[in-house]
């Protein structure tokens, strides 16, 4: 059982590359979502879904794409790399109604 | 629109002390949930403790406790005798239904403690 995991660990980017974050989960849950974390300024949601082929936008989703084929799966999408998008992101993953958030390791990426 | 306030950026606690991080929250959904979050300077997030908005009884996970205030939306963190690896940052998150339905969860901006030897 693996949990939450995510790849790369870390990447750097150019300006206007584009690029997919991976996240997947083998404990058959419901929902995921993304977050980026800026200093001082918490973890903001971006995108998040409720089941397969169910996705909604958070309070940030600007510039990402996601698309939930499999439970399994919540890639999220960067289609042109700006700076401002520099951060840490997290993947986290939940059933519905859950007394707990299992979170990914993180990806820190960095956009020059 | 469902919303966290965390308002002290910093804190500071002697080692053996209790300390209470502060969190109010805001929702129309009856029905939430309520967690704190640990973020070391290693970055993982570590899940402490949780409450839902039925549940009867303040939460209590060891040395955690959620001081649950319902009519004032506030779900304090309470860390009894504190350690030197508490210091970290601590978010407050909440679990709660969209106009639409779907439950997403909103963070606060977290409170870093440091626990003073």
């Amino acid at each position: 059982n693996a949990g939450v995991t995510q790849t790369p660990k870390f990447q750097v980017l150019k300006t206007g590359q584009s690029m997919t974050l991976q996240c997947a989960q083998d404990m058959n849950h419901e929902y995921m979502s993304w977050y980026r974390q800026d200093p001082g300024m918490g973890l903001r949601l971006i995108h998040y879904s409720v089941g397969a082929g169910i996705t909604d936008q958070g309070e940030v989703p600007n510039g990402y794409n996601v698309s939930r084929s499999t439970t399994e799966d919540f890639p999220l999408r960067l289609l042109s790399a700006a700076p401002s998008q520099t951060s840490v992101y997290f993947c986290a993953s939940s059933h519905r109604d859950s007394r707990a958030w299992y979170f990914g390791p993180g990806t820190r990426l960095t956009v020059t | 629109a469902q919303k966290i306030t965390q308002t002290q950026p910093g804190m500071f606690v002697q080692e053996k002390e209790a300390v209470t991080l502060d969190c109010t929250y805001d929702t129309s959904d009856p029905s939430y949930g309520l967690f704190w979050y640990k973020q070391p300077s290693s970055g993982e997030m570590i899940f402490l403790i949780y409450q839902g908005s039925y549940d009867q009884q303040n939460a209590t996970e060891g040395r955690y406790s959620l001081n649950f205030q319902k009519a004032r939306k506030s779900a304090n963190l309470v860390i009894s005798a504190s350690q030197l690896g508490d210091s970290a940052m601590y978010f407050c998150a909440m679990r709660a239904r969209n106009s639409g339905g779907y439950q997403k969860v909103t963070f606060g901006i977290g409170t870093k403690l440091q626990v003073i030897p």
